[in-house]
């Protein structure tokens, strides 16, 4: 069964540093998320990603988050100057048109030192 | 604003027993409906979706949810619990008419915990 993967599964970071965390969605899917879950908190929505577009994005999507598909297959979260409360697990997900279900990832663990 | 609720952080139940693990919603227009399940260092896994028709949905592993409109409720449910289902369950909303008709709003999660 195609599956979403993640690399790295696991990142840790200084505090300043830029992080590019990387996806690679189902190869059929057009629509492409991130999602983050800060420890103990609930799953939010970063951005949505169609057609070489962001499609919708949250407010916690700021000028320091970017997204990327450079590639027919990856799709990258860059994360430009990382701030202690960066330090999340960050989901990618991906969906073969925008109404149909999304399908997650394992995660990246990301740490902000 | 919408939200998802998911009133009790933990259910115990016992092997063999039904469970119900509960979800509210509050969302205007027609919200899709769906569960996922977290097992330990996994991702979230697709168990089930809520889009329209019969209100009593099945998905994998044997749950089941049924939407109530009037008590927008999406209770996920299983006649029989294993111990193999203890996990994180969440349940999430994808909002229609509301705009933001892409992201999903999820709940805080329910650790279910199923005891020999």
């Amino acid at each position: 069964e195609p599956e979403v993967t993640q690399t790295p599964s696991h990142q840790v970071t200084q505090m300043g540093q830029e992080v590019i965390l990387r996806c690679v969605p189902i190869s059929n899917h057009l629509y492409f998320y991130w999602y983050r879950q800060i420890l103990g908190q609930k799953v939010e929505f970063l951005v949505s990603f169609y057609n070489n577009e962001i499609s919708e994005k949250s407010e916690i999507f700021d000028d320091q988050f970017s997204v990327e598909r450079p590639d027919g297959s990856n799709f990258t979260l860059k994360i430009r100057s990382t701030k202690l409360e960066d330090s999340a697990m960050y989901f990618c997900a991906s969906s073969e048109l925008a109404t149909d279900t999304q399908y997650f990832g394992p995660g990246t663990r990301l740490t902000v030192l | 604003a919408q939200s998802v609720a998911q009133p009790e952080d933990q259910v115990n139940v016992a092997e063999g027993n039904p469970l119900t693990v509960k979800c509210t919603y509050s969302v205007s227009g027609n919200p899709y409906l769906f569960w996922y399940v977290q097992y330990p260092n996994r991702g979230l896994q697709f168990l089930l979706k809520y889009i329209t028709g019969d209100n009593l949905v099945k998905g994998s592993y044997g749950f089941e949810a049924e939407f109530n409109k009037s008590q927008t409720s999406f209770h996920l449910k299983k006649p029989s619990a294993l111990v193999s289902d203890s996990a994180l369950y969440f349940c999430a909303v994808r909002p229609w008419f509301s705009g933001g008709y892409n992201k999903l709003i999820f709940g805080a999660g329910t650790r279910l915990a199923v005891h020999p």
